[in-house]
């Protein structure tokens, strides 16, 4: 059975001090690796797609990495705005159904 | 700009009525869509999946005869919550996969409709 634990539940940040999210997953066959952020009552808002192990993908503050059994989020020198819960799901190649993990709750001030 | 829009974006119904939830890709044709429901600091459950023009496919625990959904074109689908209780209450979110940059693997999600069921 497909898998998706996201650390820490929730994290705190000053402004400008940088960390990392981590996604660890087990799935039978990875298609992609995906990361959204999710706003309080909205829907989730794409940021990223991996798809092979040593992938990264930046944007802006936010890099993802992709290794064979976990991603990792790196935000750097954060500011209030990049508070948000941020969601990683995977898709297998049987499908294109989104596995999500529980989120990583982030607040920056 | 949204990429995905779902209408309402919030309902308010009495037990036993139904209520239709409308989910549109706006810019892009969606070869396939998803429902999925979100319970308060929870992360996302996929209900269902489906593709223009077929039946729905449920997730295990999903009732079909209770979430209706159907997908009439590349760019609409529609889920029913049919005689909704008060356990339906959630927020409902549908996604539609697409080429849009992300990869045609990407899945593209609406605002979400809050659902309170009285």
């Amino acid at each position: 059975e497909d898998q998706v634990t996201q650390s820490p539940e929730a994290l705190r940040l000053q402004e400008g001090e940088s960390s990392s999210l981590n996604c660890s997953y087990t799935v039978s066959g990875l298609r992609g690796l995906f990361w959204y952020r999710q706003d309080p009552g909205k829907g989730p808002e794409f940021l990223f797609t991996l798809y092979s192990a040593g992938e990264e993908k930046e944007k802006e503050r936010l890099k993802a990495t992709l290794t064979k059994k976990e991603s990792f989020l790196h935000i750097t020198a954060p500011k209030p705005e990049d508070s948000a819960t941020y969601l990683c799901a995977v898709q297998a190649v049987r499908g294109y159904a989104l596995n999500f993990g529980k989120g990583t709750s982030l607040l920056v001030t | 700009g949204a990429v995905v829009s779902q209408h309402p974006s919030w309902v308010i119904c009495k037990s036993g009525t139904s209520v239709k939830i409308e989910c549109r890709s706006l810019d892009f044709q969606a070869t396939t869509m998803f429902w999925y429901r979100q319970f308060p600091k929870q992360s996302l459950m996929l209900m269902a999946t489906s593709n223009e023009g077929s039946k729905a496919t449920y997730e295990q625990g999903v009732e079909k005869d209770k979430f209706l959904i159907n997908h009439a074109s590349l760019t609409l689908s529609t889920l029913t919550v049919t005689s909704a209780h008060p356990e339906d209450s959630s927020f409902y979110i549908c996604s539609a996969r697409g080429a849009r940059g992300g990869g045609a693997d990407t899945q593209y999600f609406g605002p979400g409709t809050r659902l309170t069921v009285l």
